[in-house]
This record gives C-alpha cells, structure tokens and sequence, in this order.
C-alpha cells in the first residue's frame, strides 16, 4: 500500500500488505502522540502510543514512526487483515500536555480487499 | 474490567429539549474528557474533569453546555434548549491520573440526533 496523508483520507490495500498510514502533526511543542482506530459505532480504540524522546516504538503487527524535525508521524500495519478496516486517528497532545486534552487529527479509512 | 461506559448509546432530542449525556470512567480513573465528532471528522475536545473539579473547558461552548463530575456517580454532559446543529456523536474518555503523556480510554459514544 501506498502511504497517503491527511488529504487523501482513503487507504485501500490487498489483505496481506503491509499498510501504511502517515499523520502531519500541528504543534512543535507536542511530546506524546497516540494512534487510534475507530470502526463503525464505536468509540476510539488505543492501538500505540510514543513519546517524543523515541523516533520509532513497535507492537504486535504495528510500528509507529515519529519525526519530529517534520512534524511527521506515521502507523504502519503489518499483514493487514480485513479486521484491519476502520478509521485510523493520529493524536497529540499539544503544548506539552499542560491541558491534557488530545488534539486529533482529521482521520485516513483504511480498507482491506480480501 | 469494564471499561468507559456512556449511555445512551442514541438521543433523539426535539429543538429546544434537554439533552444528558452520561459516562463512567474506567475503574480506578479520575480524569474524564468530553469530546464530540461530526461525521468524516476527528474528535474535538471540549473538557477536562476530575472529580468535583472542571480542569479545562476551552473547548465547550460558553452557553448551552455545562457539564459536571460529582464525587459520586457519573460525569455528565448537559446541552440545555439544543439546536439541529448539536448533533453530533459525543465521546467520553477516561485516564488513570493527570499529565499529558498517557493513552485516554475511550467509550463508544452517545449519538445525539436533533430533530
């Protein structure tokens, strides 16, 4: 699968590949960033986080990378399964977290062909 | 472990109605977020609580909405005399303690339609 920014919000990738999901962040004095999936009638569902003292932190089957000389952030998905499909969020946490609210991102709907 | 816990899960509310909007945080977590997603977008925070206390509601509207964590039961979100413009889904999340570096726990939403 091809990468695709906060302007392309559809992602369609063959089960199996690899996917991944990129999120440009707005706030330089962010220091935690979280990924999210949200499936249909559901609330957010935590999938990683990162703090910004790592540039790259792995889970089961995903790997997030943070740049933050870009403000950049990406969530890549290994072997993408059709439970994969939802809407995938990026969040920061702005100003350092001083307020503790989330600031998230518009959102990229990852679909996978069986 | 149960987890957030919002009800109801749908509101259909009529111009000028009340409308509540209940969740309970994850055991053991004080910290609850209010936030509201309109269709094909992301979550917009709208407050902070911790019990009995409002941290931070720069993200609500001044007039209308309140919202409150008692010491017992519940937080609540109230919009008062809505508008068709309220609906929206309304997300509350929860966290164990304060600071900006750990994961918020999510419910699965009130969907509030305005008729």
């Amino acid at each position: 699968g091809e990468s695709v920014g906060l302007h392309l919000p559809t992602l369609s990738v063959q089960e199996g590949d690899n996917s991944i999901i990129n999120c440009a962040y707005s706030n330089s004095a962010s220091d935690y960033f979280i990924w999210y999936k949200q499936e249909s009638g559901k609330g957010p569902q935590f999938i990683i986080d990162i703090r910004s003292n790592m540039d790259k932190r792995q889970g089961q089957r995903v790997t997030v990378l943070l740049n933050k000389t870009v403000k950049h952030l990406s969530l890549q998905i290994a072997a993408t399964q059709p439970g994969d499909s939802a809407v995938y969020f990026c969040a920061e946490n702005g100003d350092g977290g001083s307020q503790g609210n989330l600031i998230f991102g518009k959102g990229t709907k990852l679909s996978v062909k069986p | 472990n149960a987890g957030v816990m919002q009800n109801p899960r749908h509101l259909v509310r009529r111009r000028g109605q009340e409308a509540r909007l209940r969740c309970s945080p994850m055991k053991g977590h004080s910290h609850v977020y209010w936030y509201r997603q309109l269709p094909e977008e992301g979550l917009k925070f709208m407050v902070y609580l911790q019990k009995e206390n409002i941290i931070d509601e720069s993200g609500m509207p001044k007039e209308r909405f309140s919202a409150e964590f008692p010491k017992e039961g519940p937080s609540i979100l109230r919009i008062q005399q809505v508008v068709r413009g309220d609906s929206a889904a309304y997300f509350c999340a929860s966290s164990p303690n304060t600071g900006g570096d750990q994961p918020q726990h999510f419910g699965d939403g009130t969907r509030l339609s305005i008729l």
